[in-house]
């Protein structure tokens, strides 16, 4: 029954491979989010989606590419991996309206490339 | 431009001393703010909003507008209060993103 899952939760992996991480969300909320926390534990927004459709995009590498195939999912797909690409990728969700700001993390997952 | 400031990056207590865990916010629109929480091996969760003006696990942050601040506090801190504190800005409306500041680290020495 858990709310936000990511998997996997750890990915070690080589420079220049390509490199996946699916994320759902069994809230029935509508809007998605990726965030990346660097080694600092800085946390810092990627992308977002809102009913499947691409909201939010930060100046993010377009090695980065997020898809999401419906509501409750929202995946993370990485090009050319780079040794600065290595961190924790946090997803999260939130519902609709006013006053419900309140965003539901997955676990997270570290990713390292060697 | 908008942005969520934490100073300090760790913050160290004793047991039952009062904790105050900073955060400034730069932001022209009317701020929505929030701390976060994330305890060691578990996810990051909201610990209170400014909107719900609540007291939550004993800790409180009230939005003061003319400072610009949202600082976490705590009359007497306990061991399990030790972990990473998120204060956090909400901006572009119904998009919901949350900008975040570094974090602050509570520990709260026995």
């Amino acid at each position: 029954d858990t709310a936000v899952s990511q998997t996997p939760k750890y990915l070690v992996t080589q420079m220049g491979n390509d490199k996946s991480i699916k994320c759902e969300q069994n809230l029935g909320h509508d809007t998605m989010y990726w965030y990346k926390q660097d080694s600092k534990k800085f946390l810092k927004i990627m992308f977002s989606y809102n009913n499947k459709e691409l909201i939010i995009n930060e100046t993010v590498p377009n090695r980065f590419s997020p898809k999401s195939p419906d509501k409750a999912h929202l995946n993370l797909h990485i090009n050319s991996l780079e040794l600065g690409d290595s961190a924790v990728y946090f997803c999260a969700s939130r519902g609709q309206g006013r006053g419900t700001g309140e965003l539901f993390f997955g676990e997270g997952s570290r990713l390292t490339v060697l | 431009a908008q942005r969520v400031t934490q100073p300090e990056k760790l913050l160290s207590v004793f047991k039952g001393a009062p904790v105050e865990l900073k955060c400034n916010y730069s932001y022209s629109g009317s701020p929505e703010l929030f701390w976060y929480v994330q305890y060691s091996r578990q996810r990051l969760q909201l610990l209170l909003r400014h909107i719900s003006r609540e007291s939550i696990k004993g800790f409180t942050a009230d939005l003061n507008k003319g400072e610009t601040s949202f600082h976490l506090k705590k009359p007497f801190a306990q061991e399990e209060d030790s972990a990473m504190y998120y204060c956090a800005l909400r901006v572009g409306g119904n998009t919901g993103k949350l900008i975040f500041g570094q974090g602050t680290t509570l520990q709260v020495k026995p």
